[in-house]
C-alpha cells in the first residue's frame, strides 16, 4: 500500500522558518520526482516545488511566489521528502501535500500568525 | 509562466446529467518531440486530498470509470463526465505539466443541482 504521510506544520510566526517532512513507503521512493502542493483555505492549488530523482540530478523547481524562500530535498535512503520554508510570510498559510502526481498525502496544515 | 484558465467555475447539475469543464492554457501544451499533450485533470473531493484522474490529456488513471473523458490538445482541453453520480461531487483541477513552474487552473466546482 503506497503511503504518503506529512508532518512538521502548526502555528508559525511571520518570518520565522518551518521544515516539512513527507514520509513515504509502499513505491520505489528513489525512482520518482516529488513535489509539494498547498492549499489557502477555501482556494485553489498551487504548485509548489519539485525534486527530481538521481537520474536527474536532483534538479529542483520552484514557483515563482516561493523561490529564494523554500528549499526542497530528499533523502532516498530514508524515503523522505522535504520542504524548507524560512522568511514565511501569513500568505503561506494553508495546507501542503506532497504528492507525486499520482500518489498524494493527506496533507499538513501550516498557520502564519502572530 | 503558462496560464491555466477553467471555465465554468462552478456548476450545477442532476444525477445523470453529462457535464462539460473547459481548460485553457495560454501556451501550446503539445510536444513537437512527442505529439503528447502535458495536460492532467484532478478531483478533490471536500476535506480529502487531490486524486488524479485524467494525465497526457486523454489517459485514464487506473482505477478511474471510464464515464471520466479527457480531450483536446494544444490550447484547449475538456474534461467530460458522462451520467454524473453523487460521488462526483467536488472540485475539479486542471495542471500543464508542460514547462516550470507547473500552474493549475482555477478549479470548477461541481455541484448538486
Amino acid at each position: 500500500e503506497v503511503k504518503l504521510e506529512e508532518s512538521g506544520g502548526g502555528l508559525v510566526q511571520p518570518g520565522m522558518s518551518v521544515k516539512l517532512s513527507c514520509a513515504t513507503s509502499g513505491f520505489t521512493f528513489s525512482d520518482y520526482w516529488m513535489e509539494w502542493v498547498r492549499q489557502a483555505p477555501g482556494k485553489g492549488l498551487e504548485w509548489v516545488a519539485e525534486i527530481r530523482n538521481k537520474a536527474n540530478n536532483y534538479a529542483t523547481y520552484y514557483g515563482k511566489s516561493v523561490k529564494g524562500r523554500f528549499t526542497i530535498s530528499r533523502d532516498d535512503s530514508k524515503s523522505i521528502v522535504y520542504l524548507q520554508v524560512n522568511s514565511i510570510r501569513s500568505e503561506d498559510t494553508g495546507i501542503y501535500y506532497c504528492t507525486t502526481s499520482d500518489y498524494w498525502g493527506q496533507g499538513v496544515m501550516v498557520t502564519v500568525s502572530s | 509562466d503558462i496560464v491555466m484558465t477553467q471555465s465554468p467555475s462552478s456548476l450545477a447539475v442532476s444525477a445523470g446529467e453529462t457535464v462539460t469543464i473547459n481548460c485553457k492554457s495560454s501556451q501550446s501544451l503539445l510536444s513537437s518531440g512527442n505529439q503528447k499533450n502535458y495536460l492532467a485533470w484532478y478531483q478533490q473531493k471536500p476535506g480529502q486530498s487531490p486524486k488524479l484522474l485524467i494525465y497526457l490529456a486523454s489517459t485514464r488513471e487506473s482505477g478511474v470509470p471510464d464515464r471520466f473523458i479527457g480531450s483536446g490538445s494544444g490550447t484547449d482541453f475538456t474534461l467530460t463526465i458522462s451520467s454524473v453520480q453523487a460521488e462526483d461531487l467536488a472540485d475539479y483541477y486542471c495542471q500543464q505539466h508542460y514547462s516550470y513552474p507547473r500552474t493549475f487552473g482555477g478549479g470548477t466546482k461541481l455541484e448538486l443541482k
